[in-house]
């Protein structure tokens, strides 16, 4: 069964390094999103990705964050300098459409520690 | 801003009970989600509610979307330890082009044999 895969799957770094978390989406689907989990606490919405470019995004999703699609199979998400509050699960997830049609289907998360 | 909020937060309960599980909103959804998610992994979802009023059934799983749109329901009959897990109502985000899902507060079960 297609799934969607992401590394690494846990992360430690410093504060103000620069974080990359890769995630490949199920391949014919056409939209793709991060999300997040702080422990404790619900999954946010960060980012929404269709077409080579942002669709929407939520105001967690500030410059210090950006997503790209380098080579049409890998969707990146990259924090330039973390903080200890980027501390989270960060989720990936892709759906063949949008609106209520559209599945979302969830990687396995990749877990952000920022000492 | 719209919230779901869902009770209750956590629930132990023995292998073969019933239990509910509710989704609540002032806002209106046109359509509701309920996903189950283990630890250390993602969401999966386990079915989708349109219709207001919509009942759906997933074998000792039965779902149920308010007449509104503006409420949801689980309820498991004579649950099992692998119905442990966290269990989660999401719905799309109001007027929204893209799958951005709000996520309700989960509800995390734990069934003991």
């Amino acid at each position: 069964e297609p799934e969607v895969t992401q590394t690494p799957s846990h992360q430690v770094t410093q504060m103000g390094q620069e974080v990359i978390l890769r995630c490949v989406p199920i391949s014919n689907h056409l939209y793709f999103y991060w999300y997040r989990q702080i422990l404790g606490q619900k999954v946010e919405f960060l980012v929404s990705f269709y077409n080579n470019e942002i669709s929407e995004k939520s105001e967690i999703f500030d410059d210090q964050f950006s997503v790209e699609r380098p080579d049409g199979s890998n969707f990146t998400l990259k924090i330039r300098s973390t903080k200890l509050e980027d501390s989270a699960m960060y989720f990936c997830a892709s759906s063949e459409a949008a609106g209520s049609a559209g599945e979302l289907f969830f990687g396995e998360g990749s877990r952000l520690t920022v000492l | 801003t719209q919230l779901l909020e869902q009770s209750p937060q956590f629930l132990s309960i023995q292998e073969g009970e019933n239990l509910t599980v509710y989704c609540n909103s002032s806002s209106v959804f046109s359509s509701l989600q309920w996903y189950r998610q283990e630890p250390g992994e993602g969401p999966v979802l386990l079915v989708t509610v349109v219709t207001g009023g919509e009942v759906k059934k997933l074998k000792r799983l039965t779902f149920q979307f308010g007449d509104a749109r503006k409420d949801s329901s689980l309820h498991i009959t004579a649950a099992q330890p692998g119905d442990t897990g966290l269990y989660l109502c999401a719905g799309p985000n109001y007027g929204g082009a893209t799958n951005k899902l709000i996520f309700g507060t989960g509800t995390l079960l734990a069934v003991q044999p």
